[in-house]
């Protein structure tokens, strides 16, 4: 139990682009889902976080208009990275926490993507 | 400011002995840590947790210990197979939110 999907995989996409990743919990429901990114060897970042209904609640140093969420439903979020650049490139990586375990994190496969 | 470190970046382990890998924090508000093992290009997978009220858990080849004076836990797996070489992140959080702070991660290998 307690899987959390991701998609796409991976994505290359061309400078000024915007592109939306879906986070899915498959066989629960998620109060909360959250989302990081993770560059080469370095540590998982909490980029946001993301109550279903409300708005997410955004890291400091990230920026709400170019990172947008979307949490429509107890078991989907989205993180569209509006106008892209290759500073953007990375891992992007959400999990969701359990209704009733909230301390408790399951993570997506993780996104690479790729900014040309 | 990092609020959880761990202070190692490797560890190389001969399999069947033990591996201990390290983890310490600063803040006190800390209630709630966990483990994950992470595979490079996916996301991390939960090993095992353990609350503030506790000072040990474990689960299989899995112990976790916690020492609050210190602000001090590790995780202990034995017998290390070679199948337990990734890279493993502590993480701790307040239980007023769900916010979990990472680690830097540990990179363990375990050689035959």
């Amino acid at each position: 139990g307690a899987v959390v999907s991701q998609h796409p995989s991976w994505v290359i996409c061309k400078s000024g682009t915007s592109v939306k990743i879906e986070c899915r919990s498959l066989d629960f429901q998620a109060t909360t889902m959250f989302w990081y990114r993770q560059f080469p060897k370095q540590s998982l970042m909490l980029m946001a976080t993301s109550n279903e209904g409300s708005k997410a609640t955004y890291e400091q140093g990230v920026e709400k208009d170019k990172f947008l969420i979307n949490h429509a439903s107890l078991t989907l979020s989205t993180l569209t990275v509006t106008s892209a650049h290759p500073e953007d490139s990375s891992f992007y990586i959400c999990s969701a926490s359990l209704l009733a375990r909230t301390d408790t994190q399951y993570f997506g496969p993780g996104t690479r993507l790729t900014v040309l | 400011d990092q609020q959880v470190k761990q202070n190692s970046p490797s560890l190389s382990v001969q399999e069947g002995r033990i591996s201990i890998l390290n983890c310490d924090y600063t803040n006190s508000m800390f209630d709630y840590f966990l483990w994950y093992k992470k595979y490079p290009a996916e996301g991390p997978t939960f090993l095992i947790s353990i609350s503030s009220i506790k000072d040990k858990n474990e689960d299989g080849r899995f112990t976790v210990f916690l020492n609050k004076s210190a602000k001090h836990l590790s995780l202990h797996i034995v017998p290390s197979q070679p199948g337990d070489s990734a890279v493993y992140f502590c993480a701790a959080s307040d239980g007023n939110t769900d916010k979990l702070i990472f680690g830097t991660g540990t990179r363990l290998q375990v050689f035959p």
